[in-house]
């Protein structure tokens, strides 16, 4: 039974079209997040969402759209998919806001553009 | 600008050995230590934390360090185990008041423990 589960696991796409990645946590966490691991394999973050509030946006361009229906659920919507944004994206989520005790990653959506 | 860094991309021990993992930070603020492992397609794995008021913590065989004046922490493994094998990445987070605890995370350290 997956804590945090990201669907879809692979997605192969071309530039320009819009797509969209799904994160689901069934721990009751109250944080979930998003971050990037880019080529140069930094983990870096995209936002954060606590109880379906955004709590960090980190400079990311408007193409990207996170979406919290509800506090088990973070959705990444990216339009106008770019050749940048071939990346791993990773969905998160935590007990707190401040992260005392870690974060819960799910495995990883691998982007790539084409 | 890079504030958690981890410059050895990758470390080859022998089994049994000590693994020495090695991260520096600039922020002065970061209060809050983890370190995390991943393994091949899968998420990051928390293993250890320590708070900026321990210099040390140890759980089993993984211990982590923290030097405050030098912002440096370490992570050793004693004794490592083949399954050890794996991605280490260290992260800090700043807690205090007005902070919102996000992780910073290195770009980690390749381990391969030879059987």
């Amino acid at each position: 039974d997956t804590a945090v589960s990201q669907t879809p696991k692979y997605l192969v796409t071309q530039m320009g079209n819009d797509k969209s990645i799904k994160c689901e946590q069934n721990l009751g966490h109250d944080t979930m997040y998003w971050y990037k691991q880019d080529s140069k394999k930094f983990l870096k973050i995209m936002f954060s969402y606590n109880n379906k509030e955004l709590i960090i946006n980190e400079t990311v361009p408007n193409r990207f759209s996170p979406k919290s229906p509800d506090k088990a659920h973070l959705n990444l919507h990216i339009n106008s998919l770019e050749l940048g944004d071939s990346a791993v994206y990773f969905c998160a989520s935590s007990q707190d806001q401040q992260g005392y005790v870690g974060y819960t990653f799910g495995s990883g959506t691998r982007l790539t553009v084409v | 600008d890079q504030q958690v860094k981890q410059n050895s991309p990758s470390l080859s021990v022998q089994e049994g050995r000590i693994s020495i993992l090695n991260c520096d930070y600039t922020n002065s603020m970061f209060d809050y230590f983890l370190w995390y492992k991943k393994y091949p397609a899968e998420g990051p794995t928390f293993l250890i934390s320590i708070s900026s008021i321990k210099d040390k913590n140890e759980d089993g065989r993984f211990t982590v360090f923290l030097n405050k004046s030098a912002k440096h922490l370490s992570l050793h493994i004693v004794p490592s185990q083949p399954g050890d094998s794996a991605v280490y990445f260290c992260a800090a987070s700043a807690r205090g008041s007005g902070n919102t605890g996000k992780l910073i995370f290195g770009q980690g350290t390749t381990l391969q423990v030879k059987p």
